[in-house]
């Protein structure tokens, strides 16, 4: 079993749909949990930053922690063209100094218009 | 803030050859560094953690020898894939830790003929 589980998709829908977007993890020890958004061929870009369960909103798009449940979300809403990308899901543990990052799949968006 | 900057975004070279990967924190000072690899449609995998003055950490599987990886200053780590084979084209990305998430280079496409 993987430690991160995130559904590949591809996952396409209309202009100005809400898109969710989820991923599942094993491993309790994850604090930090990020979404990273990657158009093709260029490096993945920092979209959320959140370590406590909850929801986190910055625009068009949350963040949703259930440590509990171990499961993470990432809501787009009014999706638009441009956020056609790959959203990669991403966690680390903390151990005192800089951990590393374990990665989703990642999930491939297509929206159109 | 925390850009990493990297060189080259591709390089085609032929068989045998050694190619050299640069990431540059522009901003700040890297203490860290990850080197990633990611194959087509595929999600990134962790090669080595760099740190500054010290011997990088290999994950398992990854050959120390073929993947050299330099990290002589607090804004520059360095990948070099020496006598490279058709089966090391990929996608090569460095990322950096900042004060929150981390914080990648744009990626280096690597194709070896």
């Amino acid at each position: 079993q993987k430690e991160v589980e995130q559904d590949p998709g591809p996952l396409s829908v209309p202009e100005g749909a809400i898109v969710s977007l989820n991923c599942t993890y094993s491993n309790s020890a994850f604090q930090y949990f990020m979404w990273y958004r990657q158009y093709s061929r260029k490096g993945p870009e920092l979209l959320m930053y959140t370590y406590s369960s909850g929801n986190k909103e910055d625009g068009r798009f949350t963040a949703q922690v259930d440590k509990s449940s171990k499961y993470i979300s990432l809501f787009i809403r009014d999706s638009q063209p441009s956020d056609s990308a790959t959203y990669l899901c991403a966690m680390s543990s903390f151990s005192g100094g800089y951990n590393k990052l374990i990665f989703g799949a990642g999930t491939r968006l297509a929206v159109h218009p | 803030g925390a850009v990493v900057s990297q060189h080259p975004s591709w390089v085609i070279c032929k068989s045998g050859t050694s190619v050299k990967i640069e990431c540059r924190s522009l901003d700040f000072q890297a203490t860290t560094m990850f080197w990633y690899r990611q194959f087509p449609k595929q999600s990134l995998m962790l090669m080595a953690t760099s740190n500054e003055g010290s011997k990088a950490t290999y994950e398992q599987g990854v050959e120390k020898d073929k993947f050299l990886i330099n990290h002589a200053s607090l804004t520059l780590s360095t990948l070099t894939v020496t006598s490279a084979h058709p089966e090391d084209s990929s996608f090569y990305i460095c990322s950096a830790p900042k004060v929150y998430g981390y914080t990648f280079g744009s990626g280096t496409r690597l194709t070896v003929v």
